[in-house]
């Protein structure tokens, strides 16, 4: 089992603030890196598909980084927002096969 | 509109009788998966489908079987086999098997009681 791991697990984050975190997955036959977001009741939804190391992707105030030669991912959140208020799950392609999700980071914005 | 449907999104089940989730799409997507969640951990996969006619045990296949005799739908079965089948199920769908994004159901929560 490849492993696809992000951090922080929780965080409180003041609306207005910006704030960002971190997934992390082997680099070796790297293929794609995938970030989405899960609001409460709702169904996981994309946020960026990224493939190419130094890839950066932006949505509005949310952006995402590549490393694929390191292994990491970052996503940004510029300016919080309640309805940031979500779990945001990152997976992994590894070579051409299977999309392998992390824990993911519940992320709770304070009014 | 297009979509993946997951059907029943609460399902209770006893003890030892084998259930099957149903997740159908129409968006002409040729893989499909189906994840678990337990509380405290992310998606685990169970299995999966490139296309019609075939599919791969995902990390966690154990105690559950899958089909995939059309395109739009891939069935999941648990079985009376699979040891703790309470829990939160996602179906997925995405055009290729990988580098694309996936679309998910609303999700079916199993209670075996």
């Amino acid at each position: 089992i490849l492993n696809v791991e992000q951090s922080p697990q929780s965080l409180h984050v003041q609306e207005g603030d910006s704030t960002n975190f971190t997934c992390s997955f082997p680099s070796s036959n790297f293929y794609a890196l995938h970030w989405y977001r899960w609001e409460t009741a709702k169904s996981p939804e994309a946020l960026f598909v990224m493939t190419l190391n130094g890839d950066e992707k932006k949505k509005g105030r949310i952006s995402a980084t590549l490393n694929t030669k390191e292994g990491y991912s970052y996503l940004y959140i510029k300016g919080s927002q309640p309805e940031d208020s979500a779990t945001y799950l990152c997976a992994f392609n590894f070579g051409n096969e299977k999309l392998t999700f992390g824990t993911g980071t519940r992320l709770t914005i304070i009014p | 509109d297009g979509g993946i449907t997951q059907s029943p999104k609460y399902l209770f089940r006893k003890e030892g009788q084998n259930v099957t989730l149903s997740c159908e799409q129409n968006l002409n997507h040729d893989a499909m998966y189906w994840y678990r969640q337990d509380p405290g951990q992310g998606l685990r996969l169970i299995y999966y489908s490139q296309i019609v006619n075939d599919f791969q045990k995902g990390d966690i296949a154990e105690g559950y079987s899958v089909s995939r005799e059309k395109k739009e739908s891939f069935p999941l079965t648990v079985t009376s086999a699979q040891k703790n089948p309470t829990a939160f199920y996602l179906c997925a769908s995405s055009i290729l098997i990988s580098g694309t994004e996936a679309f998910f159901g609303q999700g079916t929560r199993l209670t075996v009681v």
